[in-house]
């Protein structure tokens, strides 16, 4: 059982490049979320998908954009990296109030 | 506003000593808690949850947290810490019906022998 699987699990970009992390999990769970992680900030949430075909803006929207594809999958598009969203981005998924997070991908703008 | 405090970013403990990481959360309502561990390059995996009822709570690997409705926290204790403890715990609060859930900063916990 994958649980919640994030790929690339390490990505270097240069300002202005664009790409997308993905995000599938197994569960079955109707819930799905992006954070991002900086020193000394915790988790911020930058969008959120609580069933297929909807998503909603968390904290740190701006800068990203992000697609439910199906129930599995739950993409995050940076369009124009820039340097400030150098960070570990987490997706995570949801059932009953608990969420399930991947292992995360390393994210450096250059 | 809804928030998570972690007064302490960093906490040494040696191998055997007993472990207290301090959470305190902004909440009008009964909150659901969480506290997470993150081991170095790895995801967050849940350690345990209060949504209800006892006020103590057990987790895996021997943790445990009281819920203080009076103090507004959410402490995380464990008897006695093992050099496998060394990780970074966050606190978290959401609540029945919420989409989001918040986290605070963080308490990095360093072991020594």
């Amino acid at each position: 059982n994958a649980g919640v699987t994030q790929t690339p699990k390490f990505q270097v970009l240069k300002t202005g490049q664009s790409m997308t992390l993905q995000c599938a999990q197994d569960m079955n769970h109707n819930s799905m979320y992006w954070y991002r992680q900086d020193p000394g900030m915790g988790l911020r949430l930058i969008y959120y998908s609580a069933s297929e075909g909807t998503t909603d803006k968390g904290e740190v929207p701006n800068g990203y954009n992000v697609s439910r594809l199906n129930k599995r999958e739950f993409s995050l598009r940076l369009e124009s990296a820039a340097p400030s969203q150098t960070s570990v981005y987490f997706c995570a998924s949801m059932t009953e109030n608990i969420q399930y997070f991947g292992a995360g991908t390393r994210l450096s703008v250059l | 506003a809804q928030s998570v405090t972690q007064p302490d970013i960093h906490i040494t403990v040696s191998e055997g000593a007993s472990l207290e990481l301090r959470c305190n959360y902004s909440y009008g309502a009964t909150p659901y808690l969480f506290w997470y561990v993150q081991s170095p390059g790895q995801g967050l995996q849940l350690l345990l949850k209060y949504f209800s009822g006892d006020t103590l709570v057990q987790g895996i690997k021997g943790f445990e947290a009281e819920f203080k409705r009076s103090q507004s926290s959410f402490n995380l204790r464990k008897p006695s810490v093992h050099w496998s403890d060394a990780a970074e715990y966050f606190c978290a609060v959401g609540a029945q019906g919420w989409n989001q859930f918040y986290f605070g900063t963080g308490t990095s916990l360093t072991v020594i022998p």
